[in-house]
């Protein structure tokens, strides 16, 4: 696609279910990431996939959290069992491998309650 | 830990002048360095980068300032209009261990830029 597209723009789900979020990355890019962006501060590194490495889940803030990515394109974040604490803007971006100036989607705002 | 931070989290400005938005970094290993631009309810968007072997950049209007001695980043606008109203976030990146190839991007907490018609 033309730009990084991500689903759905806005949930908002019940503390202590589970939400997949998620992420169609620019065609041909390989290195795709996930962000987290709470409300009035910067984006938090979640975790990172390169071409078919082992991906980069340094960011990872619990077990809850967990990402993959199939197929080289297409990437869910699943978040489980949620709490409130997990409500944020969480952005997905995708690069050319070894380029940097990575393209964000617009995210999507998760909101438990 | 590392971090990228910014001096100024508030910058209000007259329609026509320049704007400075500063960054301080911490990270002596980074040699990669990013200005993005978000807009409420968007993404953020590549602005300008720079890297270590530089000290100054321009694009279209904007400039980025590199002074590693000091680890000090600066973006500079020029004839700042209403549509530079956002959020500007600096970025760095360093390369990952053993490597060529950069990693993920360690953001500062952002600037907010307000343009005065």
């Amino acid at each position: 696609g033309a730009g990084v597209s991500q689903s759905p723009s806005n949930k908002v789900t019940e503390k202590g279910k589970d939400v997949e979020l998620r992420c169609d990355p620019i065609s041909g890019h390989t290195a795709l990431y996930w962000y987290r962006q709470s409300l009035g501060q910067g984006l938090e590194f979640l975790i990172y996939f390169q071409g078919n490495s082992a991906p980069d889940k340094s960011g990872l803030p619990s077990d809850r959290f967990s990402a993959e990515r199939t197929g080289g394109s297409v990437s869910t974040l699943t978040i489980q069992r949620t709490q409130q604490e997990d409500s944020a803007v969480y952005l997905c971006a995708s690069s050319l491998y070894r380029m940097m100036g990575y393209t964000f989607g617009s995210g999507t705002r998760l909101t438990v309650v | 830990g590392e971090s990228v931070g910014l001096h100024l989290p508030t910058l209000s400005v007259q329609e026509g002048d320049n704007s400075i938005i500063n960054c301080a970094y911490s990270n002596s290993a980074s040699d990669y360095f990013i200005w993005y631009k978000q807009e409420s309810g968007k993404g953020p968007q590549f602005i300008i980068d720079i890297r270590s072997n530089m000290d100054k950049r321009q694009g279209q209007r904007v400039t980025v300032l590199l002074n590693k001695t000091v680890k000090h980043l600066s973006l500079q606008i020029a004839a700042t209009q209403p549509g530079d109203s956002a959020v500007y976030f600096c970025a760095e990146a360093s390369r990952e261990s053993g490597g060529t190839s950069y990693g993920k991007l360690t953001f500062g907490q952002g600037t907010i830029l307000t343009v005065h018609p």
